[in-house]
């Protein structure tokens, strides 16, 4: 069936890095797509957003990047901090459902010192 | 904090036991969201509730039973639950349910079936 899923289950990353974290999308009808960070004994938090009529957005500190001719979706950190250590989600909303949000297994992003 | 608060936070009970979760939002949105996690495996969406209205069950089992007396509480009533029942459990809240809207998460209540 159709699903969202990430590549990586584990990313290390040295503090002062960039980071970059995948994901990939099957369903060519998603038209809205969000990242959410999880920090350790707390819900999803909402990062960032874009919509599929854009390739590319910008907030503080991160950036989500689309490629919808592949179905690739990335979520860039710079300068990453200590504090960005956290699971990563990304998640997809498919064209008619309202918002059901279909949502990848996750990313651990792990910032050494 | 994100506006959406769970309790309790942590939950242990038995197959025989009757609890119940609790989601109170304070954002003024119309709809509310139960989801699952489990370890490894992704969000699991569970009960949708659109102005106290349940729009959608997803295939959950009856062992779980929803509830929404208002906008701004919703209710997760367990019954009878296994242990493969243990998970996080995750309410969350939008402004509206159609189009896009960005979904608050609370905390989640961690629940272990004995």
């Amino acid at each position: 069936g159709e699903s969202v899923g990430l590549h990586l289950p584990t990313l290390s990353v040295q503090e002062g890095d960039n980071s970059i974290i995948n994901c990939a999308y099957s369903n060519s009808a998603s038209d809205y797509f969000i990242w959410y960070k999880q920090e350790s004994g707390k819900g999803p938090q909402f990062i960032i957003d874009i919509r599929s009529n854009m390739d590319k957005r910008q907030g503080q500190r991160v950036t989500v990047l689309l490629n919808k001719t592949v179905k690739h979706l990335s979520l860039q950190i710079a300068a990453t901090q200590p504090g960005d250590s956290a699971v990563y989600f990304c998640a997809e909303i498919w064209a008619g459902t309202a918002s059901k949000l279909t949502f990848g297994t996750g990313t651990r992003l792990q910032v050494t010192l | 904090e994100t506006g959406v608060t769970q309790t309790p936070r942590h939950l242990v009970m038995g197959m025989t036991n009757k609890k119940s979760l609790k989601c109170e939002q304070h954002l003024g949105h119309n709809a509310m969201y139960w989801y699952k996690q489990s370890a490894k495996k992704p969000l699991e969406l569970m009960f949708v509730y659109n102005f106290k209205e349940q729009t959608e069950n997803n295939s959950v089992p009856s062992r779980f039973s929803p509830e929404c007396p208002n906008s701004s509480h919703l209710f997760l009533h367990l019954h009878t639950l296994q242990p493969e029942d243990s998970a996080l459990y995750l309410c969350a809240s939008s402004q509206e349910i159609r189009g896009v809207g960005t979904q608050y998460f609370g905390p989640g209540t961690r629940l272990t079936v004995l």
